[in-house]
C-alpha cells in the first residue's frame, strides 16, 4: 500500500499570510493526488484533484502542485475560514490512502 | 447536484454488527461509485471500500476484509455499509462519499454517521 506522509502536522499562520503544506507518497502516484479540507464537526470537502485542478467553487487562493511523489498545497492569503485540517489522498493505486493531515491554526 | 444523506448515529455492543445507509438524491446513482471512509475520534481518514452500483462491483481495504460488506439498492438509490464483529476501536464517524468518475476521487461527501461501540 502507498503511504502518504504530510508535513508539518501543525502549521501556525497569521491571517493574510501564505501557507504551504506538503504531502509525500512512498511511491509514484503520478498526478492522481487530491487535497481535502475538513473543519470541526464537518465532512471533508474536495479542494484539489489531479494534483493541481481546483474543484468546483474553490477560491483561487488555493493552488496545488507536484507530481510523482512530492506535492504541495499553497494557500496564498489565509482567510479566517481556512483554518482547518487538510488531508492529501492518492487515488493512483488501490487501496486508496490518505495522509495523516496538517492542522492549520491561527498564529 | 447529488446529495448524500446518511442514517443516524448508532450505539452497538462489542461483537455485534452495524449497517449504515447512504441515500443519494439529485443524480444518476448507478453511474457513480460510492466509497466509505471512516474517522476515529481525533484521527485521520481511512478508506474502507466502495461499490459501483451499476455493476454491483465492490472493492475492500485489506484491513476490513471479511468484516465489511458494501451493497447498493439501485431502486432506492441507497448504498449500505455493514461492519461486523465490532470492537471498541471501530468507534468512529463513518462517511459515504461519491466518486463520480469511479476513479477513487471523492467529490461529494455525506455528513457522516457516528457509530459508538461500547459495552
Amino acid at each position: 500500500e502507498i503511504v502518504m506522509t504530510q508535513s508539518p502536522a501543525t502549521l501556525s499562520v497569521s491571517p493574510g499570510e501564505r501557507a504551504t503544506l506538503s504531502c509525500r507518497a512512498s511511491q509514484s502516484v503520478s498526478s492522481n493526488l487530491a487535497w481535502y479540507q475538513q473543519k470541526p464537526g464537518q465532512a471533508p470537502r474536495l479542494l484539489i484533484y489531479g494534483a493541481s485542478t481546483r474543484a468546483t467553487g474553490i477560491p483561487a487562493r488555493f493552488s496545488g502542485s507536484g507530481s510523482g511523489t512530492e506535492f504541495t498545497l499553497t494557500i496564498s492569503s489565509l482567510q479566517s475560514e481556512d483554518f482547518a485540517v487538510y488531508y492529501c489522498q492518492q487515488y493512483n493505486n488501490w487501496p486508496l490512502t490518505f495522509g495523516g493531515g496538517t492542522k492549520m491554526e491561527i498564529k | 447536484q447529488v446529495q448524500l444523506v446518511q442514517s443516524g448515529a448508532e450505539v452497538k455492543k462489542p461483537g455485534s454488527s452495524v449497517k449504515v445507509s447512504c441515500k443519494a438524491s439529485g443524480g444518476s446513482f448507478s453511474s457513480y461509485a460510492i466509497g466509505w471512509v471512516r474517522q476515529a475520534p481525533g484521527r485521520g481518514l481511512e478508506w474502507m471500500g466502495g461499490i459501483i452500483p451499476m455493476f454491483g462491483r465492490t472493492n475492500y481495504a485489506q484491513n476490513f476484509q471479511g468484516r465489511v460488506t458494501i451493497t447498493a439498492d439501485k431502486s432506492t438509490t441507497t448504498a449500505y455499509m455493514e461492519l461486523s464483529s465490532l470492537r471498541s476501536e471501530d468507534t468512529a464517524v463513518y462517511y459515504c462519499a461519491l466518486d463520480s468518475g469511479s476513479s477513487g476521487l471523492f467529490d461529494i461527501w455525506g455528513r457522516g454517521t457516528l457509530v459508538t461501540v461500547s459495552s
